[in-house]
């Protein structure tokens, strides 16, 4: 299953409220998880299921969407959210990653 | 605390082999999905392999990219998790992350993969 996400790149002021966007090639049940890797470091779970909030997750990150559009949303953007996200399917096997939106500061 | 630690990367001349090796502790290891997930450097991760819980009979699936050429397996007693990785190629050059179903992620051990 294809994921594209969109845009690939945005550059955002600290205090902005970011929405980045997933679409998948089919619908896949909300079997979506949003990852943020920082450089160097592994990916780190945010999201699952759509709309799930990993613990430790601070509440200004929120999934939501169904069927094969999806979205991630930073409410306010902080300097540590500097970062490249990605959605992710399990709906089925072979899972797969978009190919990330990196997001800076303006 | 959930820990996930990889070791056996290096550099392999292409046609060679490796074995990933992953530790896993402060989890119940066959309660989980275990995978293999490799990321080129500037790129997105790619899920390569993954080996079901207890419940659902440790099988396994394959990206195409690699079956046929890498195996995964678990060892339920020590709490690891493997890759043997066969008939490397180039393209295989990559960080290579052990997951424990997709929140427990390793910090990853680089392959690379040249003559």
């Amino acid at each position: 299953i294809q994921m594209t996400q969109s845009p690939s790149l945005l550059s955002a002021s600290v205090g902005d409220r970011v929405t980045l966007s997933c679409k998948a090639g089919q619908n896949i049940n909300n079997y979506l998880a949003w990852f943020q890797q920082k450089l160097g470091e592994a990916p780190k779970l945010l999201i699952y299921n759509a709309n799930s909030l990993q613990t430790g997750i601070p509440s200004r990150f929120s999934g939501s969407g169904s069927g094969t559009d999806y979205t991630l949303t930073i409410s306010s953007l902080q300097p540590e959210d500097v970062a490249t996200y990605f959605c992710q399917q399990s709906n089925s096997w072979m899972y797969t990653f978009g190919a990330g939106t990196k997001l800076e500061l303006k | 605390e959930v820990k996930l630690l990889e070791s056996g990367g290096g550099l392999v001349q292409p046609g060679g082999s490796l074995r990933l090796s992953c530790a896993a502790s402060g989890f119940t290891f066959t309660n989980f999905y275990m995978s293999w997930i490799r990321q080129p450097p500037g790129k997105a991760p790619e899920w390569l392999a993954v080996i079901r819980n207890k419940a659902n009979g440790y099988t396994t699936e394959y990206n195409p990219s690699v079956k046929g050429r890498f195996t995964i397996s678990r060892d339920n007693t020590q709490n690891i998790l493997f890759l043997q990785m066969n008939t490397l190629r180039a393209e295989d050059t990559a960080i290579y992350f052990c997951a424990g179903g997709i929140a427990y992620w390793g910090q990853g051990t680089l392959v690379t993969v040249s003559s």
